[in-house]
């Protein structure tokens, strides 16, 4: 069974780098599109980006400035970076699995469990 | 970006009841949409994909359909464990969107 665990500080200072890590366990990892995804508390759900096992990335125009998303496949896992941060960016980030970026396939079968970053001096 | 509008954005219902929620994309996307339920505290969860696509394990009381612009998502009979929020979420084009979710109450 596929399981993607995300991990990293709870607690950024504004204008610092948001940095977080997914750990994906329990199956094959090639062949995928690796995203994040973040929801901000009571609020809906923005799609920050992808990287595919090309090494390919995508990111969403209204964060494309500030995010890098980064993988290295001889740990299992895939980083994101979102600089400059501010209180808007306070958010549960999740990482999600998917097979292709767009069309058939392109829905999230897997995601983490999610966990909250907030940004505060 | 494509707009997902879902409606309503919340809902009272009762255990037994028949439910029905619509999302509407703001340009044609195919079958490309995708509807996930997310309880308090947890991860969305695959539901529906390619809008009326079963995921494995998901109860038949779920079902999806539409095409193009216009999608419902429906629940047969509402269980007590169906009380949670549900997004739709188009996969045609980057970026992907979400709709802004329906709170499903009792």
């Amino acid at each position: 069974q596929v399981q993607l665990q995300e991990s990293g500080p709870g607690l950024v200072k504004p204008s610092e780098t948001l940095s977080l890590t997914c750990t994906v366990s329990g199956g094959p990892n090639n062949r995928y599109y690796w995203n994040w995804i973040r929801q901000p508390p009571g609020g809906g759900l923005e799609w920050i980006g992808y990287i595919n096992y090309r090494g390919t990335t995508n990111y969403n125009p209204s964060l494309k400035s500030r995010v890098t998303i980064s993988v290295d496949t001889s740990k299992n896992q895939f980083s994101l970076n979102l600089k400059s941060v501010t209180a808007a960016d306070t958010a549960v980030y999740y990482c999600a699995r998917a097979v292709r970026g767009t069309g058939p396939d392109a829905e999230f079968h897997h995601w983490g469990q999610g966990t909250l970053v907030t940004v505060s001096s | 970006d494509i707009q997902m509008t879902q409606s309503p954005s919340s809902l009272s219902a009762s255990v037994g009841d028949r439910v029905t929620i619509t999302c509407q994309a703001s340009q044609d996307i195919g079958h490309f949409l995708n509807w996930y339920q997310q309880r308090p505290g947890k991860a969305p969860k695959l539901l529906i994909y390619d809008a009326s696509i079963l995921e494995s394990g998901v109860p038949s009381r779920f079902s999806g359909g539409g095409s193009g612009t216009d999608f419902t998502f429906s629940i047969s009979s509402l269980q007590a464990e169906d009380f949670a929020t549900y997004f739709c979420q188009q996969s045609n084009n980057l970026p992907v969107t979400f709709g802004q979710g329906t709170r499903l109450e009792i």
